[in-house]
């Protein structure tokens, strides 16, 4: 069964700090990979989806990477700000049906 | 304006009765899925539809039930038989195979 770990689970920088969330699965055989922001009490924000085919996705100041053989996925943020403060999940699809095994998220503060 | 619909955002019930949650979607997506999320925990599946008349038990289904009578609209009904059914409940769709897009999601709170 796939599991999905994210490390550690919460995570404070100053503004203006490139970082990198990490996240990591047992099983490589994934048909894609998807990264999402969850603000509190709201639902989730699709970031980047990297196809199983794919090496990386960028949008804007963010960049995710994956890594098959190794089981790893990075979401790479550059020169983050106060307002990138939030959850984000890793997602791991298994199949065409899309079914999602999710981590349990890296809670990330930025400070001013 | 496209996009997904949760209702109600809040909902309170006794314990013992059922409780229907909606998700309505026009992205003409074909997939919709179900999810739940618990402090601390990663959501989990619950059911999921790929096509009209057609669903999937996921990983939690026990004391769930879900309908999928028409592409826009995936009902997922709460039962009594649910032990612990107080938790945040995400509704999903997509296109087969592509990036799945989340509803602002229903918090049931049962006592």
């Amino acid at each position: 069964k796939q599991e999905v770990t994210q490390i550690p689970a919460a995570l404070s920088v100053p503004e203006g700090e490139n970082l990198v969330l990490n996240c990591s699965f047992t099983d490589s055989a994934i048909y894609n990979l998807q990264w999402f922001r969850q603000d509190p009490g709201k639902g989730l924000t699709s970031l980047l989806l990297i196809q199983s085919s794919q090496r990386e996705q960028t949008s804007g100041r963010l960049n995710a990477s994956l890594d098959k053989s190794s089981g790893r996925s990075t979401l790479y943020i550059a020169a983050s700000q106060p307002g990138d403060s939030a959850t984000y999940l890793c997602a791991v699809g298994d199949g065409a049906n899309s079914k999602l095994t999710f981590g349990k998220g890296i809670t990330l503060s930025v400070r001013p | 304006d496209g996009g997904i619909t949760q209702s109600p955002k809040y909902l309170f019930r006794k314990e013992g009765q059922n409780v229907t949650l909606s998700c309505e979607q026009n992205l003409n997506h074909d997939a919709m899925y179900w999810y739940r999320q618990d402090p601390g925990q990663g959501l989990r599946l619950i059911y999921y539809s790929q096509i009209v008349n057609d669903f999937q038990k996921g990983d939690i289904a026990e004391g769930y039930s879900v309908s999928r009578e028409k592409k826009e609209s995936f009902p997922l009904t709460v039962t009594s038989a649910q032990k612990n059914p107080t938790a945040f409940y995400l509704c999903a769709s997509s296109t087969t195979g592509e990036e799945q897009y989340f509803g602002p999601g229903t918090r049931l709170t049962v006592t």
